[in-house]
């Protein structure tokens, strides 16, 4: 079963505006981290914010913040003021701690990303 | 230097072909992971490894093979490429920063089989 779900395939904002990337998880473990990377044209993946399951308030890293309900299991990133440089494909992520075998899990399963081009 | 080095950054391969992905990090973290980028599917795990003894297979580990050489040292092969094998491909580590799990990327092996 899909553990993270972004429903927006691509997004268009407008230069200087705010924008809102969708981002939904499935989990049963009460301790998770919830990340979002932005990977631009040239590949490589940045790490934007993070976010824990037991922080008591929303993080923000700049222009981002996450807009953390965990009640409803969401964690949309919001970019403020975008730039031409914000054009990108961004992922949200999760890290579970369930325990296998070998001892805590600790890995990263990502959502299918949100292509967001900011137009001039 | 980069923290997570991935070698090569290209590769075009042929049918058949047996390659070998690098990955090494100079920041002495325990866990390395690999994965693998297809367009509209995101980053899927292929292999992951706690410490040099130990190695997971993650979820789409058919036709791939890992070593942990070392703590630093991470290597992916494809024993025998075929083209729904070209992909994008990411090393990654983990390691605990504030209470937390923060993870490092590679800048990606771009793999192309032919």
């Amino acid at each position: 079963a899909q553990k993270i779900t972004q429903t927006q395939p691509g997004m268009f904002v407008q230069e200087k505006e705010a924008v809102t990337l969708d981002c939904t998880y499935d989990t049963s473990d009460p301790s998770y981290g919830l990340f979002w990377y932005k990977q631009p044209s040239s590949g490589e993946m940045i790490f934007l914010i993070y976010q824990g399951s037991y922080d008591q308030q929303n993080a923000t890293e700049g222009r981002y913040s996450l807009n953390f309900q965990k009640a409803r299991k969401s964690a949309n990133l919001v970019i403020s003021a975008s730039q031409l440089g914000d054009s990108a494909m961004y992922f949200c992520a999760m890290r579970d701690s369930r325990y296998n075998s070998g001892g805590s899990n600790y890995k990263l399963t990502f959502g299918k990303g949100t292509l967001l081009t900011v137009n001039p | 230097d980069a923290d997570v080095t991935q070698t090569p950054r290209n590769r075009i391969t042929k049918t058949g072909k047996r390659i070998m992905l690098e990955c090494s990090q100079t920041k002495g973290h325990d866990r390395m992971y690999w994965y693998r980028q297809d367009p509209g599917l995101g980053l899927r795990l292929i292999y992951y490894s706690f410490d040099v003894k130990d190695i997971n297979k993650g979820e789409i580990s058919d036709g791939y093979s890992v070593s942990r050489q070392a703590q630093a040292k991470f290597s992916l092969s494809l024993e025998s490429a075929i083209p729904n094998q070209t992909a994008l491909y990411f090393c990654a580590t983990s390691h605990l920063d504030r209470g937390n799990y923060g993870y490092t990327f590679g800048s990606g092996t771009r793999l192309t089989v032919v």
